[in-house]
């Protein structure tokens, strides 16, 4: 699987957009890009995932590089509630793929 | 829709005690995913099954560990006999039929073996 790099930690103001990137320039064809966060003392929560495409939901947007190698997620409007360590996560999918979390980024919304 | 039901969500034992671990997946889910945490190795895959089958093990630390889904409503984690370093949070999760990437987690059971 594709390895990715997130930086460590982050920090936002609360109501501007939070901007967090993630580098996987080892990225295969057929991957996907997913991205989960764990908010404290909490179990992780799916947030969006996209192949080559931007993609939007209700919690955030996914930006995906022309050449794959790297994406950033977008919270438009950050609360003190998105406070969490955010995931980026590669996998080629299937019902017989497990995926692997690293370490993520540790958002934290300021007021 | 409950989502994933774990219990208990506390569970405070002595070394050498036996500890089970209790998941409800998701229903309509055909797979189940057990997970550990610490602060030393992170998010840890442990075992996942697809409808009832355990697909990969290699996850479990050892001997002591062992996982079953007797049914598609119902699986175990059973750690025999229990270890300090096994002190972490175990989640539970699932995931709808075809995909293995939109996982739906518990709340976790936060175990500490004294």
């Amino acid at each position: 699987d594709a390895k990715t790099t997130q930086p460590p930690s982050m920090d936002c103001a609360e109501g501007r957009a939070a901007n967090l990137p993630c580098n996987h320039s080892t990225i295969s064809g057929n991957e996907y890009v997913y991205w989960y966060r764990q908010i404290h003392s909490q179990g992780p929560q799916y947030i969006i995932h996209g192949l080559k495409n931007n993609e939007t939901n209700e919690m955030a947007s996914l930006i995906i590089t022309e050449d794959r190698k790297s994406s950033t997620l977008i919270l438009p409007h950050a609360t003190l509630r998105d406070t969490a360590v955010y995931y980026c996560i590669v996998s080629s999918g299937g019902s017989n793929y497990k995926l692997t979390f690293g370490k993520g980024t540790l958002l934290t919304v300021n007021p | 829709d409950a989502g994933v039901i774990q219990s208990p969500r506390h569970e405070v034992t002595e070394m050498g005690q036996e500890v089970t671990l209790r998941c409800k997946p998701i229903s309509g889910h055909n797979s189940l995913f057990w997970y550990r945490q610490t602060m030393m190795r992170g998010l840890e895959l442990l075992i996942y099954f697809n409808n009832n089958v355990p697909i990969d093990d290699s996850g479990m630390p050892e001997d002591r560990f062992s996982a079953k889904m007797p049914n598609a409503s119902f699986s175990t984690l059973k750690i025999q006999p229990s270890e300090p370093r096994d002190s972490a949070v175990y989640f539970c999760a699932s995931s709808p039929f075809g995909t293995n990437e939109k996982l739906f987690f518990g709340s976790g059971t936060q175990l500490s073996v004294l």
